[in-house]
């Protein structure tokens, strides 16, 4: 089966623009969750999304949005970036992780640099 | 509280050597602990995991161990080839079903 697919790859954008990335979970799974990754911090929780509602949140400023979508296909949106935003954002999908179902699998990340 | 504390940040070991790499969680109802590991460039893998029911688990030449009471668990990896050079990542739930992640460990295993 397919795997967890997040476009784009890669991305360069200017400090104050905004960006969006985008997530297709498993098929089947209804849970995705956004991570940012920097070498500094590690992976850091921005938010979780189960059927189209958001039902975690990390410690991150109100720039850092999400959504999901009916198909259980996610997008996060960042406004107003910012230098610090550079980082590997990283989306995990799994059926249902308040159910013990944990089994996340990550995509392959959006590496956003912000210049 | 939600940490997740990974130590060591960094590890060397030669080839064939063994490696431990422990986790401490704060959130006493985590009840599911993973381990991903990272090769460079790519993205997280799961290798194995346990849940709170069991003490040990073993897949060839890794295995995680937990000790609820202490709230610590590890991971252990025998023989340890070259190829298993990459960053090791612990994780536990919160009591809101979300996945915290430790610091990551940089395993580096010289030939």
């Amino acid at each position: 089966k397919a795997g967890v697919t997040q476009t784009p790859r890669y991305l360069i954008k200017t400090r104050g623009q905004q960006v969006t990335l985008s997530c297709s979970p498993i098929s089947g799974h209804r849970s995705v969750s956004w991570y940012q990754q920097t070498p500094g911090q590690g992976l850091q929780f921005l938010f979780e999304y189960f059927s189209e509602t958001q039902r975690n949140k990390g410690n991150f400023p109100g720039r850092f949005s999400g959504r999901q979508f009916s198909n259980s296909r996610s997008e996060m949106n960042v406004s107003t970036l910012e230098l610090g935003d550079s980082a590997l954002y990283l989306c995990a999908s799994s059926l249902n992780p308040r159910e013990g179902s944990y089994g996340y699998t990550f995509g392959s990340g959006t590496r956003l640099t912000v210049v | 509280g939600e940490n997740v504390e990974q130590h060591p940040s960094t590890l060397s070991v030669q080839e064939g050597d063994s490696a431990v790499i422990k986790c401490t969680y704060s959130d006493s109802a985590s009840n599911y602990f993973p381990w991903y590991k990272q090769e460079l460039g790519k993205r997280p893998q799961l290798i194995i995991d346990i849940r709170s029911n069991v003490g040990e688990k073993k897949d060839q030449r890794i295995a995680v161990t937990l000790n609820k009471t202490a709230k610590h668990f590890s991971l252990h990896i025998t023989e340890t080839q070259p190829e298993d050079s990459a960053v090791y990542f612990c994780a536990a739930p919160t009591s809101y079903g979300k996945l915290t992640f430790g610091q990551g460990t940089i395993l580096t295993v010289h030939p």
